[in-house]
């Protein structure tokens, strides 16, 4: 079965850097699109940034451009978001989400698969 | 680009049914086909459970559907069970810069 894992979460400085880390499992990594979408405290969910099958295309959301970016190896079936000049508001738990469909070029919205999150707390 | 609006709260009876709205913009619910809506239990992760406005994964029950009318999109629980009560977001793709944008989330209850 399809399990994705989240690792790398904790507690940082505004201003500071983490990376987190997601390893997928049960399912073709190289074939399929993978997200970050992150949840403040008791707040909605809210997309973070997409990555293509192959890693040529990678689309972020306005709130974090410039600042977090996404990766992946696909030798190690692994899926990264480096996380640069932290603020309060990036407080969240970050989860990785497989998209649905296979090949996708671009984010859908469509996340059939999502990991158990993990917590980043930004606080001085 | 702003959120999509759902309502806060929904409740129901079991064995009820009840609808979810979100309203979005041509830019969003209005002008694509790429709706989905997620239900997520308390302290738990999101599950897919309509994409593409009214299909549903394979394992989702049949009670779930879907539906749109121009921007607005419409989740239908029908014979509401217990286990039911969750939170439950639509997203919709945005285009733009926006790419993937999400309602605040409503929390269903069932009395």
């Amino acid at each position: 079965q399809v399990q994705l894992v989240e690792s790398g979460g904790g507690v940082v400085q505004p201003g500071g850097s983490l990376r987190l880390s997601c390893a997928a499992s049960g399912f073709t990594f190289t074939s399929y699109g993978m997200n970050w979408v992150r949840q403040s405290p008791g707040k909605g969910l809210e997309w973070v940034a997409f990555i293509q099958y192959d890693g040529t295309k990678k689309f972020h959301a306005d709130s974090v451009e410039g600042r977090i970016s996404i990766s992946r190896d696909n030798s190690k079936n692994t899926l990264y978001l480096q996380m640069n000049s932290l603020r309060i508001e990036d407080t969240a738990v970050y989860y990785c989400a497989k998209s649905l469909l296979q090949l996708g070029a671009r984010p859908s919205g469509w996340f059939d698969a999502w990991g158990q999150g993990t917590l980043v707390t930004v606080s001085s | 680009q702003s959120a999509l609006t759902q309502p806060a709260s929904v409740s129901g009876s079991p064995g009820q049914s009840i609808t979810i709205s979100c309203a979005g913009t041509i830019s969003d619910v209005g002008g694509h086909s790429l709706v989905s809506w997620y239900q997520q239990h308390p302290g738990k992760a999101p599950k897919l459970i309509i994409y593409e406005v009214n299909k549903r994964p394979s394992g989702v029950s049949s009670r779930f559907t879907g539906s749109k009318t121009g921007t607005t999109a419409s989740l239908t629980i029908s014979g509401l069970q217990a286990e039911d009560e969750a939170d439950y977001s639509c997203c919709s793709y945005a285009g733009g810069r926006s790419f993937v944008i999400f309602g605040g989330g409503t929390r269903l209850t069932v009395l």
